[in-house]
């Protein structure tokens, strides 16, 4: 384990349904981030939360809500998403924002499927 | 535009016998370049990371080469085993605006 941890690991939903994929380390870190893998293409940036303010919103669709109580969970509101939505959800913190010096520390990832 | 392209896209070898794989940049100005391992069903691991002093950096049977010039990294594998089997990530940091510019990955497969 890697410090970070994700739920589910697995998550089939319909497009009308809603659903939340769940984030938590234990590292003391202070950002967070929302990544999408799809097979073949670079990790996308979703979301950044730097001690739980939100500093960087990708471009994301509003179907994807992100949520950040405190600086060891995070959450991606899932509601009305489409089959092109289907991926692999990866989670990474750091001890800050700041890419330069920070190593991301990764979660194993929810695999979601929307059919 | 900054990119990271990464080749070959995949790649099967067999047990006992050694790899590079490749990465090209455009990113600039560059910060600091890492290798990633993904195993499958689990999120990125780091392996190195290099700043643009380093020009060979190992972790094992690893090795990491960074020529900041032709802005071209290499990651050696030595002496493969099946545990090798995985995607591998690399990762440039571009320096003015703190952003992290992802490659696509080299999916590795190690047989026996």
């Amino acid at each position: 384990e890697t410090g970070v941890t994700q739920t589910p690991r697995h998550l089939v939903m319909g497009m009308t349904n809603k659903k939340s994929l769940k984030c938590e380390q234990h590292l003391g870190h202070n950002a967070m981030y929302w990544y999408k893998q799809s097979a073949k293409k670079p990790l996308e940036l979703m979301f950044v939360y730097n001690f739980k303010e939100q500093t960087e919103n990708n471009s994301v669709p509003s179907r994807f809500s992100p949520e950040c109580p405190n600086s060891s969970h995070l959450f991606l509101h899932l509601h009305t998403l489409q089959p092109e939505d289907s991926a692999l959800y990866l989670c990474a913190s750091s001890q800050s924002q700041g890419s330069g010096a920070n190593v991301l520390t990764f979660g194993a990832g929810s695999r979601l499927t929307v059919l | 535009k900054n990119q990271v392209e990464q080749s070959p896209q995949s790649l099967i070898i067999l047990e006992g016998k050694n790899c590079t794989l490749q990465c090209n940049y455009t990113v600039s100005p560059f910060s600091n370049l890492r290798w990633y391992k993904q195993d499958t069903g689990r999120g990125p691991v780091s392996l190195t990371i290099m700043t643009f002093s380093e020009n060979t950096k190992s972790n094992g049977r690893y090795t990491a080469t960074l020529d900041a010039d032709t802005k071209q990294s290499s990651l050696h594998i030595t002496a493969s085993q099946l545990s090798d089997s995985a995607s591998y990530i690399c990762v440039v940091s571009e320096k003015a605006e703190d952003k992290l510019v992802f490659g696509a990955g080299t999916i590795l497969r190690v047989k026996s």
